[in-house]
C-alpha cells in the first residue's frame, strides 16, 4: 500500500529565503507526482505534475525534483513571499491520487 | 483552463438530515470524478470514484450507503451523505478528470465545508 510523508509538517521562514520542501514515498511504482497549495478553508490548485520518466518540472519560481529510485521528491520554492504561505501537498498516483500530510508554510513579511 | 465548481461551500444542518453536494465540470468532460475528505489538519483521503454511467467503486472502509454517489452526466456528480451524523462532518473535496491515465493534472472543487450538529 502506497504510503506518502512529508516533512516538516510546518515550517516558518522570513521573506526572501529560498527553501526546500520534502515528499517520500513507500512504492517506486508510480505514475505521477504531483504538488499542490492548499489555502485555508479551500480547495486545491495544481502547481507542478512530474511524469514519472521526467526528473524535475519547473513553473516560475517552483522547481519540483523527481527521484523514483530513493522515493523522494522536493519542491524548491525561491524567493518566497508572503502570498506563497499556504499548506502545500504532494501526491502520487495516476487517478486514485495517495496524499501525504502536508507541509503548512509560513512566510513572514 | 479547466474549472470544477462544487456546491454548496458550506453547510450546516441537524444529525439525521441527508445533504447533497454537487461537482460539475464546467468547460470540459470529465469521465471520472473523485470524492475525497479532509479532516481538521489531516491530508485528504479519497473516498470513492465516481464514473460517468455506472456505479462508483468505493474505498475500503467508506460505507456504501452512507455515501451515495450518482454520475448521471459527463458534467455532474453528486455525493449524498445519507442521515448524516456529527462524525460526517468534515471537509469534502472532488476532482475531475477528463482523460483517465492522461498526464494532466485533476482539476479539483474547492470543497464544501459539511457541519452536522
Amino acid at each position: 500500500k502506497q504510503e506518502v510523508t512529508q516533512i516538516p509538517a510546518a515550517l516558518s521562514v522570513p521573506e526572501g529565503e529560498n527553501l526546500v520542501l520534502n515528499c517520500s514515498f513507500t512504492d517506486s511504482a508510480i505514475y505521477n507526482l504531483q504538488w499542490f497549495r492548499q489555502d485555508p478553508g479551500k480547495g486545491l490548485t495544481s502547481l507542478l505534475l512530474i511524469q514519472s520518466s521526467q526528473r524535475e518540472q519547473t513553473s516560475g519560481r517552483l522547481n519540483a525534483s523527481l527521484d523514483k529510485s530513493s522515493g523522494r521528491s522536493t519542491l524548491y520554492i525561491a524567493a518566497s513571499q508572503p502570498g506563497d504561505s499556504a499548506t502545500y501537498l504532494c501526491a502520487v498516483g495516476a487517478q486514485k491520487l495517495v496524499f501525504g500530510q502536508g507541509t503548512r508554510l509560513t512566510i513572514n513579511p | 483552463g479547466a474549472v470544477v465548481s462544487q456546491h454548496p461551500s458550506w453547510v450546516i444542518c441537524k444529525s439525521g438530515t441527508s445533504v447533497k453536494i454537487e461537482c460539475r465540470s464546467l468547460d470540459f468532460q470529465a469521465t471520472t470524478m473523485f470524492w475525497y475528505r479532509q479532516f481538521p489538519k489531516q491530508s485528504l483521503m479519497l473516498m470513492a470514484t465516481s464514473n460517468e454511467g455506472s456505479k462508483a467503486t468505493y474505498e475500503q472502509g467508506v460505507e456504501k450507503d452512507k455515501f451515495l454517489i450518482n454520475h448521471a452526466s459527463l458534467t455532474l456528480s453528486t455525493l449524498t451523505v445519507t442521515s448524516a451524523h456529527p462524525e460526517d462532518s468534515s471537509f469534502y473535496i472532488c476532482s475531475a478528470l477528463d482523460r483517465p491515465y492522461s498526464n494532466q493534472p485533476q482539476h479539483f472543487g474547492d470543497g464544501t465545508r459539511l457541519s452536522i450538529l
